[in-house]
């Protein structure tokens, strides 16, 4: 159990264009997702935290225009990246949590996103 | 704020060898501690945990014990073998919000 999905796993997109991933929970009702980002070697970055039905919060120093995320139901949200520029070239990992399975939270594989 | 350090890689290792790395941390509060492992080219995957001093979280014949009062979460094993090759991190929990705090993350390497 506690299954978290995300599509797609890899995308290559020109610059100025917007590109959508979706973080699933599979087996489970996620009432809280989080987003992280991953420069190569290093640690995960937190970007944001959803709840299902309000608005995400930000952490500090992200861009909340340009990194759009929704969680409009309690098995799915989406980060947009808006106008992305290869400086957003990076790996997107989100998270779920809820449905009874307590504090922990459940990895997807992620998302590397190449923007070129 | 809530801070988490551990050992910094790359650790290589014989298959067999015994694994130790090093995870101590900072925080307000009672936090849970984490292990979560990251294989190529994937995300992570909860390895261990353990939500109060002096547990023990255990999986796949890794171990870590909450130890209060050196704050501290070290990751053994007693035999590691190549399919353990991954980046590990250590992250806590606090009460507050219960985000996640990762450390710099480990590379471990196993030879054959």
């Amino acid at each position: 159990g506690a299954v978290v999905s995300q599509h797609p796993s890899r995308v290559i997109c020109k610059s100025g264009t917007s590109v959508k991933i979706e973080c699933r929970s599979l087996d489970f009702q996620a009432t809280t997702m989080f987003w992280y980002r991953q420069f190569p070697k290093q640690s995960l970055m937190l970007m944001a935290t959803s709840n299902e039905g309000s608005k995400a919060t930000y952490e500090q120093g992200v861009e909340k225009d340009k990194f759009l995320i929704n969680h409009a139901s309690l098995t799915l949200s989406t980060l947009t990246v808006t106008s992305a520029h290869p400086e957003d070239s990076s790996f997107y990992i989100c998270s779920a949590r809820g449905g009874g399975r307590g504090e922990t939270q459940y990895f997807g594989p992620g998302t590397r996103l190449l923007v070129l | 704020g809530n801070s988490v350090t551990q050992m910094e890689g790359p650790v290589t290792l014989s298959e067999e060898a015994f694994l130790t790395i090093n995870c101590t941390y900072t925080a307000t509060g009672y936090p849970s501690l984490f292990w979560y492992v990251q294989y190529p080219g994937e995300g992570l995957q909860l390895l261990l945990k353990a939500t109060k001093a002096d547990d023990k979280g255990s999986n796949k014949g890794f171990e870590a014990t909450y130890r209060k009062e050196t704050t501290s979460f070290h990751l053994e094993k007693g035999s590691v073998q190549v399919s353990d090759s991954a980046v590990y991190f250590c992250a806590l929990s606090s009460a507050a919000g219960n985000k996640l705090t990762f450390g710099g993350g480990t590379r471990v390497l196993v030879k054959p």
